[in-house]
């Protein structure tokens, strides 16, 4: 059975412009989690989809969105970059969303700003 | 609100020896607890996770971890470490409220094992 898929696997942008991230979930999973993790700051929730629908959010600014689509896979978007937002996001699905659901990652996606 | 600390932001210990590592979180509500292990440029992989039915869960790779209720602890052992072990070490608390949950982690364990 195939894991989490993201990518791209590497990023690289200037800061001002925007970045896409892709996320897939484990068949059949429903839900799919947002994280970033940067240097010296540990993982930071983003965001939380399921069934199509934003259900969470962490505490990051607007400019931080996505969005997920009807065959349960999800996109990252970050707009106006900043250098503070090269990070490896790393992106996790469950089943459906429990509290005690457990989340299955990806290898994650590497985004420096330069 | 729910918090993780992990002790120790590097642990080293010698092939062989005794792997702990030690995971406190305060929730005002029974948590489920998971520890998540992370190998250099990877994403991370779930070793074990409390749900309330055992106080002792074991996990893959000989890992184990036992839930303290009176010590709010959820330490993470393995009685013999191997090199392969070598990674970074997330304890997490996921916890409903107001209709939704978050996974909460810890700020990670870097465990070095020496030859």
């Amino acid at each position: 059975e195939a894991g989490v898929t993201q990518s791209p696997t590497h990023l690289i942008k200037t800061r001002g412009q925007q970045a896409t991230l892709r996320c897939s979930p484990i068949s059949g999973h429903t839900s799919v989690y947002w994280y970033q993790q940067a240097l010296g700051l540990g993982l930071q929730f983003l965001l939380w989809y399921d069934e199509g629908e934003e259900r969470n959010r962490g505490n990051f600014p607007p400019r931080f969105s996505g969005r997920q689509f009807p065959n349960y896979s999800s996109e990252l978007n970050v707009n106006a970059l900043e250098l503070e937002d090269s990070a490896l996001y790393l992106c996790a699905s469950s089943l459906s969303g429990g509290v005690a659901d457990t989340q299955y990652f990806g290898p994650g996606t590497r985004l420096t700003v330069l | 609100a729910q918090s993780v600390t992990q002790l120790g932001s590097h642990v080293s210990v010698s092939e062989g020896a005794l792997v702990l590592l030690r995971c406190n979180y305060s929730s005002s509500v029974p948590p489920y607890l998971f520890w998540y292990v992370q190998y250099p440029n990877q994403g991370l992989q779930l070793l074990l996770k409390y749900t309330s039915a055992a106080t002792l869960v074991k996990g893959i790779n000989d890992f184990e971890a036992e839930f303290k209720k009176s010590e709010t602890s959820f330490h993470l052992t393995k009685p013999s470490a191997h090199m392969s072990d070598a990674a970074e070490y997330f304890c997490a608390v996921s916890r409903s409220g107001a209709g939704s949950y978050q996974l909460t982690f810890g700020k990670g364990t870097k465990l070095s094992v020496i030859p």
